[in-house]
C-alpha cells in the first residue's frame, strides 16, 4: 500500500521558532508537493521538488524553504514562525511518469502562538 | 493562484440522493482531477479526467468535463453517511502538471 507519511501530525510553536515538517514518501516518486490548506482559500501550493536537490517555488513560498537531500524526503521549514502561518500543511507525492495522480500525507496542523 | 471554483460551498441531502458538484476553470487544461477530503484528513484521488474526454465513471461516481466551457461536474449516486467529506477538483496544464486545487465542496449526508 502506498504511503505518504508526515512526521506530525499536531504542532503548537511560539513566534520566532524554526519549524521543521518532514515528510517521506515510500513509492521511489520523483516529484513531491507542499501545499497549505485554510479555509475558504482551497489548497495553496508553497514549494515542490521534481527531483533529488531540484526545488522550485510555488504560488506562496514566502517565510517557508524546502530541502530535498533524498529522493523520499522532502523537507518543509519555516525559518521564523509566525502566527499567520498557522495552517495544515498537506504533503504529497507523485511518479513523473504517473497519470498526474498526487498522493497526499494525512496532513500536519501547525499552530503558532 | 486559484484555479477552481466548485459549486455549491456546501450541500446537504439524504441517503440515497444523488449529489452534484460542479468545477470552473480559468485556463486551458491538460486533465482534471477530483479528490476527496474527510475531516482533518489528507486528500485522497477519486478521478481523473483528460480534456480529450467527456465523461468518466467510476462506480458511484460519473464525471462529465465541457472544455468549451471550462467546466466539470462530479456526480455521486446513491449517496451513503460515508461519502461525507469535501470534495476539490484540480487541473494540471501540458508540461510538468503543478495540480491547481479549488476551494471545495463540503458535502454532508445524513442517514
Amino acid at each position: 500500500d502506498v504511503k505518504v507519511t508526515q512526521s506530525s501530525r499536531y504542532l503548537v510553536k511560539r513566534t520566532g521558532e524554526k519549524v521543521f515538517l518532514e515528510c517521506v514518501q515510500d513509492m521511489d516518486h520523483e516529484n513531491m508537493f507542499w501545499y497549505r490548506q485554510d479555509p475558504g482559500l482551497g489548497l495553496r501550493l508553497i514549494y515542490f521538488s521534481y527531483d533529488v536537490k531540484m526545488k522550485e517555488k510555488g504560488d506562496i513560498p514566502e517565510g517557508y524553504s524546502v530541502s530535498r537531500e533524498k529522493k523520499e524526503r522532502f523537507s518543509l521549514i519555516l525559518e521564523s514562525a509566525s502566527t499567520n502561518q498557522t495552517s495544515m500543511y498537506l504533503c504529497a507525492s507523485r511518479s513523473h511518469q504517473g497519470t498526474g495522480e498526487l498522493f497526499f500525507g494525512e496532513g500536519s496542523r501547525l499552530t503558532v502562538l | 493562484s486559484q484555479q477552481g471554483e466548485e459549486d455549491p460551498q456546501a450541500l446537504s441531502i439524504q441517503e440515497g440522493e444523488n449529489a452534484t458538484m460542479n468545477c470552473s476553470y480559468k485556463t486551458s487544461i491538460n486533465n482534471l482531477q477530483w479528490y476527496r477530503q474527510n475531516s482533518g484528513r489528507g486528500l485522497v484521488h477519486l478521478i481523473l479526467i483528460r480534456s480529450n474526454e467527456r465523461e468518466k465513471h467510476s462506480g458511484r461516481l460519473r464525471v462529465t468535463l465541457d472544455t468549451s466551457k471550462k467546466s466539470s461536474s462530479l456526480l455521486i449516486t446513491a449517496s451513503r453517511a460515508a461519502d461525507t467529506a469535501s470534495y476539490f477538483c484540480a487541473t494540471g496544464n501540458t508540461g510538468f502538471q503543478k495540480l491547481v486545487f479549488g476551494t471545495g465542496t463540503r458535502l454532508l449526508v445524513s442517514p
